[in-house]
């Protein structure tokens, strides 16, 4: 079974910290990808990666960076977060050339 | 950009009820898969559907792809409340970059 492990199931985290969430897949996944869930909004796409060092934006990439150093880690970066970054954040991974994606189980973040 | 509408929204129903959930675009797509996220878990695909006027069986769960493969049904049949849970279609559009394009989601809720 594919599994997709992120680092925390929640935080919590002050305006202006930089946050780091983690995500791990032991599939040997080529792509990965980081999503932001919120209600009414659905599933919007921040980063993906289609391979280690690779990156391309999404489609709300503004306030967020990632770091793909190894193949079966995504990192994705807040670098000073704000009150409108509250969300569940996900992460997902597949391997071409099937486009099923496998997520984890999300990192509800909060910020104060 | 290509969306996709999904509806309804929100379904609250009864056990043993039957319903179905629409997912509908102006855009076609190479491939069109139906996720299913329980309440603090990542989306698990349910189904994968390829061929235009396809259907496809998951117990009592019937998915169809439109001719056009524009868009895409899905009927839940006697529906019990493990059935509950946020049902999410996503498109692939197609080329090398394998992002998929996300519904808002149809949240479900099945009361005993």
């Amino acid at each position: 079974d594919v599994k997709v492990t992120q680092s925390s199931r929640y935080l919590v985290k002050r305006t202006g910290e930089k946050v780091f969430l983690e995500c791990v897949q032991d599939m040997d996944h080529e792509n990965m990808f980081w999503y932001r869930q919120d209600p009414g909004l659905g599933l919007r796409l921040i980063y993906f990666s289609y391979d280690v060092k690779m990156k391309e934006k999404g489609d709300i990439p503004e306030g967020y960076s990632v770091s793909r150093e190894k193949k079966e880690r995504f990192s994705l970066i807040l670098e000073s977060a704000s009150t409108n970054q509250t969300s569940m954040y996900l992460c997902a991974s597949s391997l071409p050339p099937t486009d099923t994606q496998y997520f984890g189980p999300g990192t509800r973040l909060t910020v104060l | 950009t290509q969306l996709l509408e999904q509806s309804p929204q929100f379904l609250s129903i009864q056990e043993g009820e039957n319903l179905t959930v629409y997912c509908n675009s102006s855009s076609v797509f190479s491939s069109l898969q139906w996720y299913r996220q329980e309440p603090g878990e990542g989306p698990v695909l349910l189904v994968t559907v390829v061929t235009g006027g396809e259907v496809k069986k998951l117990k009592r769960l019937t998915f169809q792809f439109g001719d056009a493969r524009k868009d895409s049904s899905l009927h839940i049949t006697a529906a019990q409340p493990g059935d509950t849970g946020l049902y999410l279609c996503a498109g692939d559009s197609g080329g090398s970059n394998y992002k998929l394009t996300f519904g808002k989601g149809t949240l479900l809720t099945v009361n005993p």
